[in-house]
């Protein structure tokens, strides 16, 4: 069963500093990965969709790398503004069983002035 | 662009009482899927539908049942609601089935509260 750990759990930083979030995975047969944006009691928007061939995406100031045979995505911010501030999740979907995205719990980052 | 449409945003019930919710997913999209997610956790998947049949099945109760119908659209019934089913309740969709490169897209959510 693929297990989804993202790293740190909160993150508090000032405005400016780039930023490494982390998410790793058990089963590196995994057909993509994407990360969210979640802000407090709303829905998850879409940032970055990593296809298993590919090894980086990139809009804007977010930059997502895929490592498949380590079982690691990071998601890199550039320039970090509060109004990054949000939760970041990363959803796996595996090739082997079951396609459903598995979810980690989440980055909560706070940028401040 | 359109995107994926919940309803209600809100709801409030008592224990015991039903609850149904709805999703409306992007046009032309056939797959849907249900997680909830409660305070502080990740999303949890409930159930999928992909062509108006059911195709895949995670940690849904028995209480509850789902089904998407011949417009796409998807409802969540929940039944004998239980205070631990208090959580926000998403709905996303995309397009080709689990098995497609698609992204996933989410609505924003009902927010189920059971006193």
């Amino acid at each position: 069963k693929q297990e989804v750990t993202q790293i740190p759990a909160a993150l508090s930083v000032p405005e400016g500093e780039n930023l490494v979030l982390n998410c790793s995975f058990t089963d590196s047969a995994i057909y993509n990965l994407q990360w969210f944006r979640q802000d407090p009691g709303k829905g998850l928007t879409s940032l970055l969709l990593i296809q298993s061939s590919q090894r980086e995406q990139t809009s804007g100031r977010l930059n997502a790398s895929l490592d498949k045979s380590s079982g690691r995505s990071t998601l890199y911010i550039a320039a970090s503004q509060p109004g990054d501030s949000a939760t970041y999740l990363c959803a796996v979907r595996s090739s082997g069983g079951s396609y459903i995205p598995t979810f980690g719990r989440g980055t909560s980052l706070i940028v401040h002035p | 662009a359109a995107g994926v449409i919940q309803s209600p945003r809100h709801l409030i019930k008592e224990k015991r009482e039903t609850a149904t919710l709805k999703c409306y997913p992007i046009p032309r999209h056939d797959t849907v899927y249900w997680y909830q997610q409660g305070p502080g956790q990740d999303p949890q998947f409930l159930i999928s539908f992909y062509e108006k049949m059911q195709s895949d099945k995670g940690s849904i109760p028995d209480r509850f049942s789902a089904q998407q119908f011949s417009d796409y659209h998807s409802e969540l019934n929940m039944s004998s609601l239980e205070l631990g089913d208090s959580a926000l309740y998403f709905c996303a969709s995309s397009l080709g089935g689990e098995r497609a490169n698609e992204k996933l897209f989410f609505g924003s959510g009902t927010q189920l509260s059971v006193l």
